[in-house]
């Protein structure tokens, strides 16, 4: 079966362009989150999604905001990009219920010029 | 590709012994615990997970020890193999929802 995919894995913007982000889950999953891994840190918790509502929110500013589709796969935005906003961005996709792993795609590896 | 281990802290072992690899957690709340393995350009890979009403969880080769008095955990790897080279990262999570929150990490460097 597949695990969760994220498109694109490589992604080069500029200060102040839009970027999205894409991630299909695990099938059967139907809750996505989000996180960002800035090199060398753990990964940062930005959204949670499930049933397309948006069910928790890291410390991330309004420049950042996310979806869900019917078929439950996500899209992650990010306007205004800030130089330090290159990062790992990581897509993450559960089960329904309470306390099931998460599991990772390889993320998209996103540098700002 | 890019690593993810830099400035992490270090712990190497020679292949076929154990590993202990330690995480110290902050939040009293905790009520669930994942441990991921991350390779160099891909992301987090889950190993194991424990829930507060238990303190020892076994897998293949892995076994997880919660400790709630003192806030702490650990992953034992049984006869560490080249494979297991690795960052790994613990991860606690407090009451629904999905957020989790991730430790350091710990370089594991398996030589030969």
């Amino acid at each position: 079966d597949a695990g969760v995919t994220q498109s694109p894995t490589h992604l080069i913007k500029t200060r102040g362009q839009q970027v999205t982000l894409r991630c299909s889950p695990i099938s059967g999953h139907k809750s996505v989150s989000w996180y960002q891994q800035v090199l060398g840190q753990g990964p940062q918790f930005i959204f949670q999604y499930y049933e397309k509502e948006e069910r928790g929110r890291g410390n991330f500013p309004d420049r950042f905001s996310a979806r869900q589709f019917p078929n439950y796969s996500s899209e992650l935005n990010v306007n205004a990009l800030l130089l330090g906003d290159s990062a790992l961005y990581l897509c993450a996709s559960t089960l329904p219920g309470n306390n099931q792993p998460q599991h990772f795609g390889d993320g998209t590896r996103l540098s700002i010029l | 590709g890019e690593s993810v281990g830099l400035h992490l802290p270090t712990l190497s072992v020679q292949e076929g012994d154990n590993s202990i690899i330690n995480c110290a957690y902050s939040n009293s709340a905790s009520d669930y615990f994942i441990w991921y393995k991350q390779e160099s350009g891909k992301g987090p890979q889950f190993i194991i997970d424990i829930r507060s009403n238990m303190d020892k969880r076994q897998g293949q080769r892995v076994t997880v020890l919660l400790n709630k008095t003192v806030k702490h955990l650990s992953l034992q790897i049984a006869a560490t193999q080249p494979g297991d080279s690795a960052v790994y990262f613990c991860a606690e999570k407090a009451g629904g929802g999905n957020k989790l929150t991730f430790g350091t990490g710990t370089q594991l460097k398996v030589e030969l």
